[in-house]
């Protein structure tokens, strides 16, 4: 069975930087695209963007671009989501994702990484 | 940008109802790139309905998703205890940065 396992809940101050892991078990792992989706009370669900299997192209949202960094590690079958310097705004439930394609919806749902920004 | 809104904002209907809910989008859709998913409190969305129509895997045939271009329905018929939740459509339509609708909540009357 598909498998997307994510890290645990993070408490961060503002300015602080984080990276959240999604890691992936039962199926190919190159038959998947990777992508991150953010939800919130306020906006509720939102893209952030996504990534191929090996890692080689990236498509952040136009609204995360510059403040999220996606990437892959393909060794551990690991998808990553990394912040620089977090905000308030940044408080979510970040979801990870499988799409069969770049043109593709999102098949399969990791359980969700929430995420408290907090002074 | 393609913005999608859904109504209504909630449904209240009793088991064995059936369910109509609409997702219009602000521009056409190309090749009807829309998906609808169901999410349960809780609990991460998963998917039913994608390419407009096409039922995801183990999706039960009483969920059905019909139209093109701008407008969108997702029906769900003789409606189940455990068919109730929140449910949004996704455009994930390659010219436009991809966004969901505001979802649908649909409750036991």
């Amino acid at each position: 069975d598909v498998q997307l396992v994510q890290s645990g809940a993070e408490v961060k101050k503002p300015g602080e930087s984080l990276n959240i892991s999604c890691q992936t078990s039962g199926y190919s792992f190159t038959s998947y695209w990777i992508g991150w989706v953010r939800q919130t009370p306020g906006k509720g669900l939102e893209w952030m963007g996504i990534i191929s299997p090996r890692g080689s192209d990236s498509r952040p949202s136009p609204p995360f671009q510059g403040h999220v960094a996606l990437s892959v590690d393909t060794s551990t079958r690991t998808a990553h989501l990394q912040w620089n310097s977090l905000g308030a705004s940044d408080t979510a439930m970040y979801y990870c994702v499988l799409l069969m394609s770049p043109k593709a919806p999102a098949s399969y749902w990791g359980h969700g990484s929430r995420v408290t920004v907090s002074t | 940008d393609i913005v999608l809104t859904q109504s209504p904002g909630t449904l209240s209907l009793s088991p064995g109802d059936t369910a109509f809910l609409s997702c219009r989008a602000s521009q056409s859709v190309v090749s009807n790139y829309l998906a609808w998913y169901q999410q349960k409190p809780g609990q991460a969305p998963r998917l039913l309905i994608y390419a407009a129509s096409s039922r995801a895997v183990d999706i039960p045939d009483r969920f059905s998703g019909s139209g093109s271009g701008t407008d969108f329905t997702l029906t769900i018929s003789r409606l189940e205890p455990d068919d109730f939740g929140l449910f949004f459509c996704q455009h994930y339509e390659p010219s436009s940065p991809w966004a969901f609708g505001q979802g649908t909540k649909v409750e036991i009357k």
